[in-house]
């Protein structure tokens, strides 16, 4: 039961324009969600979060955005660079138990 | 740094065989998770530890097992491998009280092929 969904599985981007990864869920318990990153032969890192409270956080070029009524959260990367090249998770905690569930991943390539 | 370590980082195998995949981390940090990365899947989480000789399912659990002797240990033995194991499996930690009121710092991966 996937409860966390990324759509797309890869995007492709001009450097210097703006990325958006979407992200749906279904598990309407979820009120928190986060964002991790990851490059090839290495573990994912967290990036940003946002809480079900806010619709709204922002962390320099990364800005996550939360509609709740549509279950749906998006990750903008402005202005998205070559650096950003990497597969981009959404997640999130379940409170009856000590998992985190995240999506399949959507792998970012920003053109020079 | 999280200060997490994972052995064997890459290992190739042969189906019926056991594997033992060892996360090592230097920060005393209560829980520590095992997931599988799959395309199409994402992260799932196969077992945690919420401390010494406590661990609990994840939601993928069958064919796996852990234990956890020392805070700073945490094993997955997959007691006879399988073709369907074969996956990029991460250790990770929570510096929060558990997995739902913090991010997660993940290790490097530890690559298993199972032939």
């Amino acid at each position: 039961d996937q409860q966390v969904k990324q759509n797309s599985p890869s995007l492709s981007v001009q450097e210097g324009r703006i990325s958006i990864l979407n992200c749906d869920y279904t598990n309407s318990m979820f009120d928190y969600f986060l964002w991790y990153k990851k490059y090839p032969a290495e573990g994912p890192t967290f990036l940003i979060s946002i809480s079900s409270i806010k619709d709204k956080n922002e962390d320099g070029r990364f800005t996550v955005f939360l509609n709740k009524s549509a279950k749906h959260l998006s990750l903008h990367i402005v202005p998205s660079q070559p650096g950003d090249s990497a597969v981009y998770f959404c997640a999130a905690p379940l409170y009856n138990n000590n998992d985190m569930r995240f999506g399949a991943g959507t792998r970012l390539t920003v053109k020079p | 740094d999280a200060g997490i370590t994972q052995s064997p980082r890459h290992k190739v195998t042969e189906t019926g065989t056991p594997v033992t995949l060892r996360c090592h981390q230097t920060e005393n940090h209560r829980y520590m998770y095992w997931y599988r990365q799959d395309p199409g899947h994402g992260l799932r989480l196969i077992h945690y530890s919420y401390g010494v000789k406590d661990t609990d399912k994840g939601e993928v659990s069958d064919g796996y097992s852990v234990s956890r002797s020392k805070t700073e240990d945490f094993l997955l033995t997959l007691e006879s491998a399988t073709s369907s194991q074969t996956s990029v499996y991460f250790c990770a930690i929570s510096i929060g009280l558990a997995a739902n009121t913090g991010e997660l710092f993940f290790g490097e991966g530890s690559r298993l092929t199972v032939l």
